[in-house]
C-alpha cells in the first residue's frame, strides 16, 4: 500500500492540458515542500520532472508545472504530447516509517 | 555526465542472496554531498523505495526488508552495492540505483537504467 494516493489513470488529448494529482496527509505532502514527480515511460528508468513542489532541473520543458494546495500536490502537464504517454510518480518527504521518502502509486497517463 | 549502471545476476534462487553493484561514472561516489540508493519495481507495479547510503557509513532502509537487507559503498572502487537475504518470488523486481542531494534532497535526479531480477526455484 502506498503512502500517497495518485488516481491509477487518466487520459486526454494532444495539445490539451492535463493535472495530475498526489494526496497525502500532514506527516508528508501538507507538511513540507518536498514533493517530487517522476515520468517513467516503458521500460525505461523513472526521470526526475519536479523536485522541492515547483522547481524543473534543468532540461525539463517548461509543459510541466508542479504545485501544491493542503495534502495535495499536482503536476500540470500543458501541450499534452505523444511522448508524455507514460507513468508519473510523486513522492515526498515523509515523518512515518523508516525512510525519509514516501512514494505514490503512480498514475498512467494515456495521450488519446 | 553522472551515469550509474547496475549489474549482478539476472536469475537467483529461491532462499539465497541477491547482489548487486551500482557502478558510478562521471562523480565520486566519496563525496559528501551524495546519497546512493536503490529502488526496485515488481513487475506492473509501482515504485519501491529500499534504502540508500552515505560514503560515511549511515544507511537507511526500509522498514519491511530491514531484516534482510545491506546497503554499502566501497569508495576504491566507486560503486554501491545491495544484498538482499533469503529472497522469494515477491523479491522479483527491475532494481534501480539512483543518486539524491545529501543535503535537503528529497528527490533522486540521477537513475541508474534498472536490472531484471528473477527470483525462482
Amino acid at each position: 500500500q502506498s503512502a500517497l494516493t495518485q488516481p491509477a489513470s487518466v487520459s486526454a488529448s494532444p495539445g490539451q492540458s492535463i493535472t495530475l494529482t498526489c494526496t497525502g496527509s500532514r506527516n508528508d505532502v501538507g507538511g513540507y515542500n518536498f514533493v517530487s514527480w517522476y515520468q517513467q515511460q516503458p521500460g525505461k528508468a523513472p526521470k526526475l520532472l519536479i523536485y522541492n513542489v515547483n522547481s524543473r532541473p534543468s532540461g525539463v520543458s517548461p509543459r510541466f508545472f508542479g504545485s501544491k494546495s493542503g495534502n495535495t500536490a499536482s503536476l500540470t502537464i500543458s501541450g499534452l504530447q505523444a511522448e508524455d504517454d507514460g507513468d508519473y510518480y510523486c513522492t515526498s518527504y515523509t515523518t512515518e516509517g523508516t525512510l525519509d521518502l514516501a512514494f505514490g502509486g503512480g498514475t498512467r497517463l494515456t495521450v488519446l | 555526465q553522472v551515469q550509474l549502471q547496475e549489474s549482478g545476476p539476472r536469475l537467483v534462487k529461491t532462499s539465497q542472496t541477491l547482489s548487486l553493484t551500482c557502478t558510478v561514472s562521471g562523480a565520486s561516489i566519496s563525496s559528501d554531498d551524495w546519497y546512493w540508493g536503490w529502488v526496485r519495481q515488481a513487475p506492473g507495479k509501482g515504485l519501491e523505495y529500499i534504502g540508500y547510503a552515505h560514503h560515511k557509513g549511515t544507511t537507511y532502509y526500509n522498514s519491511s526488508l530491514t531484516s534482510r537487507l545491506t546497503i554499502s559503498v566501497d569508495k576504491s572502487k566507486n560503486q554501491m552495492s545491495l544484498n538482499l537475504k533469503s529472497v522469494t518470488a515477491a523479491d522479483t523486481a527491475v532494481y534501480f540505483c539512483a543518486r539524491r542531494p545529501w543535503i535537503r534532497g528529497y528527490y533522486m535526479d540521477v537513475w541508474g537504467r534498472g536490472t531484471m531480477v528473477i527470483v525462482s526455484s
